[in-house]
């Protein structure tokens, strides 16, 4: 099992680009989530799926878009993006509502 | 909504024990998770707390106060490894998905 993969690692976009960020787990976990993590502030929840082709607003979903249209990918699409973007992500599934959540090894986004 | 506090670092000598605390206050409440995260990795998991009272696991153990809005992590014989960030995080009760809210970490230092 390779549990969460998560790529890319690293990515510096420039403001205005647009990119997706690709989660994908093989561990046939119904939920998934994305969170972003930045100093001081914890991790802070974007989107997150109860299966596939159910999807829900996190705390901070502005900027971001989500689909998941396998219940394995769960990809992270930025639209247009900002200096505040600027965080490391982190996606991460559990195979119940109340069962740990498992991460993966997330990716480091800069924003020029 | 709900606030979550720890502190933000905590030093502690190696062999010693370290007793981290977070409080929360919650509008509804279904669990209380504690990730261990070490610098530039993902988030792992330690404990899940949902009834009051003590949970062991080995040289980590969790407490929980419904009553109060309190948990703490207890890590007893140090190691140089236990170096990391500890995530308190509470899952509500009133959303379908039980979305988790972490606190922004506590860092432990564990000196020679």
């Amino acid at each position: 099992n390779a549990g969460v993969t998560q790529t890319p690692k690293f990515q510096v976009l420039k403001t205005g680009q647009s990119m997706t960020l690709q989660c994908a787990q093989d561990m046939n976990h119904e939920y998934m989530s994305w969170y972003r993590q930045d100093p001081g502030m914890g991790l802070r929840l974007i989107h997150y799926s109860v299966g596939a082709g159910i999807t829900d607003q996190g705390e901070v979903p502005n900027g971001y878009n989500v689909s998941r249209s396998t219940t394995e990918d769960f990809p992270l699409r930025l639209l247009s993006a900002a200096p505040s973007q600027t965080s490391v992500y982190f996606c991460a599934s559990s195979r119940g509502r109340a069962d740990e959540q498992f991460f993966g090894p997330g990716t480091r986004l800069t924003v020029l | 909504g709900q606030n979550i506090d720890q502190p933000t670092e905590m030093t502690a000598t190696e062999g010693a024990i370290v007793q981290i605390n977070c409080t929360y206050q919650t509008s509804g409440f279904n669990g209380l998770f504690w990730y261990q995260q070490h610098a530039g990795e993902a988030p792992t998991f330690l404990s899940y707390n949902v009834l009051d009272g003590l949970e062991e696991k080995g040289r980590f153990s969790s407490f929980l106060s419904r009553s109060k809005g309190y948990s703490y992590l207890l890590l007893k014989e140090l190691q140089m490894k236990d170096s990391a960030s500890y995530l308190c995080a509470v899952r509500e009760t009133t959303d379908s998905w039980g979305k988790l809210q972490f606190g922004a970490g506590t860092q432990v230092v564990v000196t020679p």
